[in-house]
């Protein structure tokens, strides 16, 4: 079955770096999506991606983070200048159509900054 | 706006015992309704959907979940509960005409042998 995978599937960073999470959708797949689980939180939307663009982000996306699908695998989260905050597991995934399919979530990413 | 609420952090069951894991929702329009699981370390794996239709569906794993709408409920439950069913739960709401999904915060199960 195909499968979501993201990597690294560990990242540590110093605080105020840049880092770069990387996802591989399912190759049919239309909208794609990064959500994050801070430790023993709830798994909050950061954002959705449609057609190449945003469709829709939370108030967690601020100007610090950017999404974008640069060759038509691959998916990327990037943090401009990470916080101590940041620190959480990153699940990218993706759907085919909005209405019946559900979101395939990859293995996730655990972002640690120190 | 939307949301969801799993009104138990941890639900524990004895292997072979029926497990139901609690879900209510809100939404402004039409719901679509899922179920994922969390197991150590790895990502969510989807179990089942309500999108319309029966409001008994079934999914992975000999799990069912009951849709009803008059109580915004959309309710986990596996007839015989199994010790490697013991995860993380969530229950997740999408308005029909939106993009993304909302999640609760999770029900623990822990099954005994």
């Amino acid at each position: 079955e195909p499968e979501v995978t993201q990597t690294p599937s560990h990242q540590v960073t110093q605080m105020g770096q840049e880092v770069i999470l990387r996802c591989v959708p399912i190759s049919n797949h239309l909208y794609f999506y990064w959500y994050r689980q801070i430790l023993g939180q709830k798994v909050e939307f950061l954002v959705s991606f449609y057609n190449n663009e945003i469709s829709e982000k939370s108030e967690i996306f601020d100007d610090q983070f950017s999404v974008e699908r640069p060759d038509g695998s691959n998916f990327t989260l990037k943090i401009r200048s990470t916080k101590l905050e940041d620190s959480a597991m990153y699940f990218c995934a993706s759907s085919g159509w909005v209405d019946n399919s559900p979101l395939h979530f990859g293995n996730g990413t655990r972002l640690t900054v120190t | 706006a939307q949301s969801v609420a799993q009104p138990e952090d941890q639900v524990n069951v004895a292997e072979g015992n029926p497990l139901t894991v609690k879900c209510t929702y809100s939404v402004s329009g039409n719901p679509y309704l899922f179920w994922y699981v969390q197991y150590p370390n790895r990502g969510l794996q989807f179990l089942l959907k309500y999108i319309t239709g029966d409001n008994l569906v079934k999914g992975s794993y000999g799990f069912e979940a009951e849709f009803n709408k008059s109580q915004t409920s959309f309710h986990l439950k596996k007839p015989s509960a199994l010790v490697s069913d013991s995860a993380l739960y969530f229950c997740a709401v999408r308005d029909f005409n939106d993009y993304k999904l909302s999640f609760g915060a999770g029900t623990t199960v822990t099954v005994r042998a």
